[in-house]
C-alpha cells in the first residue's frame, strides 16, 4: 500500500507563530486530504487537495503531486489550532491511507 | 441528518461478549467507511461500502469482525467475542464522491 510520512511528529508553538507541516507519500495519488483531530477526538476535513494550492482563513495547503508531497501552513496560530493533523492519500475517494499525524500544541 | 452520527459514543464490554456499533451517514452519501484508531495511533482502514457494490472487507483484522449496510444507508459494525486488543475508537465516515465527513466515533473498551 501507499506509505505516508508526516513531519514533524510533534510541534509546540507560541500563540501567533506560523508553522509548516509536511506530508510525503510513496506513490502517485489523485486523492489527498488534510484533517484536524481536535482534543475531543473529532476529525474535521480541512482540505481536499490532490494538487495545487488552497487557502481557508489562516490555513493553506499546497500539494506537489509530481514530487509526492504536500504542505499544510498554519499562520498566526491560536490555541484552538491544537490537536493532531493528519494527511491521508489514496486513489479515487477510496480507502485513504493515513499518516501517523503531527501533534500540534499552541501555547497562550 | 446534518452530519455522520455514530452510536453509542462509548461502550464498555466484557471480554468475550459481542458488540454492535452503528453509523448513520449523511443522507445521499453513497460511500461509507469504517476506520479504527488505537490510542495515540493513526487511522486503520477496516471496510468500505460504495452504493450497491460488494464491500471491500480487506481491512478487517479477523473473522470476528463483520459489517453490513442496509438500504445503502445505515451501517452496523459487529465484533464477536471481543478481545482486549479490540479496544479502540471506531470511526465512520461518509462521502458523496470526494472528501470525507467523519462521525464522532465510538470508544470501545474491552475489560
Amino acid at each position: 500500500g501507499i506509505q505516508v510520512e508526516q513531519s514533524p511528529p510533534d510541534l509546540i508553538l507560541q500563540e501567533g507563530a506560523n508553522s509548516t507541516l509536511r506530508c510525503n507519500f510513496s506513490d502517485s495519488v489523485n486523492n489527498l486530504q488534510w484533517f484536524h483531530q481536535n482534543p475531543w477526538g473529532q476529525l474535521i476535513n480541512l482540505f481536499y487537495i490532490p494538487s495545487g494550492t488552497k487557502q481557508n482563513g489562516r490555513l493553506s495547503a499546497t500539494t506537489v503531486a509530481t514530487e509526492r508531497y504536500s504542505l499544510l501552513y498554519i499562520s498566526s496560530s491560536q490555541t484552538t489550532d491544537s490537536g493532531v493533523y493528519f494527511c491521508a492519500v489514496g486513489v479515487g475517494d477510496y480507502k485513504l491511507s493515513f499518516g501517523a499525524g503531527t501533534t500540534v500544541t499552541v501555547r497562550a | 441528518g446534518a452530519g455522520v452520527s455514530q452510536s453509542p459514543s462509548n461502550k464498555v464490554t466484557e471480554k468475550g461478549k459481542d458488540v454492535e456499533l452503528r453509523c448513520d451517514p449523511i443522507s445521499g452519501h453513497t460511500a461509507l467507511y469504517w476506520y479504527r484508531q488505537s490510542l495515540g495511533q493513526g487511522l486503520e482502514f477496516l471496510i468500505y461500502f460504495q452504493g450497491n457494490s460488494a464491500p471491500d472487507k480487506s481491512g478487517l483484522p479477523s473473522d470476528r469482525f463483520s459489517a453490513e449496510r442496509t438500504g445503502g444507508s445505515v451501517s452496523t459494525l459487529t465484533i464477536q467475542r471481543t478481545q482486549q486488543e479490540d479496544s479502540a475508537v471506531y470511526l465512520c465516515a461518509s462521502s458523496p464522491g470526494i472528501g470525507y465527513t467523519f462521525g464522532s466515533g465510538t470508544r470501545l473498551t474491552v475489560v
